[in-house]
């Protein structure tokens, strides 16, 4: 089955600042790639995802790329505000045919 | 558009004593996922389910671990009877089959086992 890992597993930031979390992942199959934000006590909530036709995908301050070769994707986070900070997760699949495999999250704190 | 219902959101209970959580998903949402999320981890799936059927139940831990979805629509969670590693963070979500994929996750249902 899918597996994947996410680095780092903290990360503090200078508010203005850019962040990365990278993620592996394990299947070739999978082919939808998102990226969801937890803040403290509350349900995880999508904030950008992107599928294997794409390299790169960008909302705004954030930005996804995707490396199907080496089975990596990134999150890059611009500009970085306090608002920012949260716990990070990374997750994996096969759309449609599989659910979602997450990584452990990456906790991002921004300082003001 | 009323999200993802879960409850109840915070239940303590003794260790051996049985648990159930209650999930209501997004209306026409067919397809429903029960995650367990531990402290400082990322969610891991227990059961999908498409409609009634659990298409997916490899991870539930079926001796004391029990699931139902009646009617394709609400669907519980059982624990009997709870043991001390229990104690986490059980996530509900849905999603449209066919959709873009994305989940829309409840606000969860915080285990304490004492």
């Amino acid at each position: 089955g899918e597996n994947v890992e996410q680095h780092p597993s903290t990360l503090s930031v200078q508010e203005g600042d850019s962040a990365v979390i990278k993620c592996t992942y394990s299947d070739s199959a999978s082919n939808y790639f998102p990226w969801y934000k937890q803040e403290l006590g509350k349900r995880p909530q999508l904030i950008i995802d992107i599928r294997s036709n794409v390299g790169e995908k960008k909302d705004q301050r954030i930005a996804v790329t995707l490396n199907k070769t080496a089975k990596h994707f990134s999150l890059h986070i611009t500009e970085t505000q306090p608002e920012d900070s949260a716990v990070y997760f990374c997750a994996a699949s096969f759309r449609g045919n599989t659910p979602l495999v997450f990584g452990k999250g990456t906790r991002l704190s921004v300082i003001a | 558009e009323a999200g993802v219902v879960q409850s109840p959101r915070y239940k303590i209970i003794e260790k051996k004593q049985p648990v159930a959580f209650w999930c209501n998903p997004i209306s026409g949402h067919n397809t429903l996922y029960w995650y367990l999320q531990n402290l400082g981890q990322g969610p891991e799936l227990l059961i999908r389910y498409e409609n009634e059927e659990a298409v997916d139940d490899s991870q539930l831990p079926k001796d004391r671990f029990s699931a139902e979805r009646l009617k394709g629509v609400d669907s519980t969670l059982k624990i009997q009877p709870a043991e001390l590693g229990d104690s986490a963070v059980y996530l509900c979500a849905s999603s449209s089959f066919g959709d873009t994929g994305e989940l829309f996750f409840g606000e969860g249902s915080r285990l304490t086992v004492l």
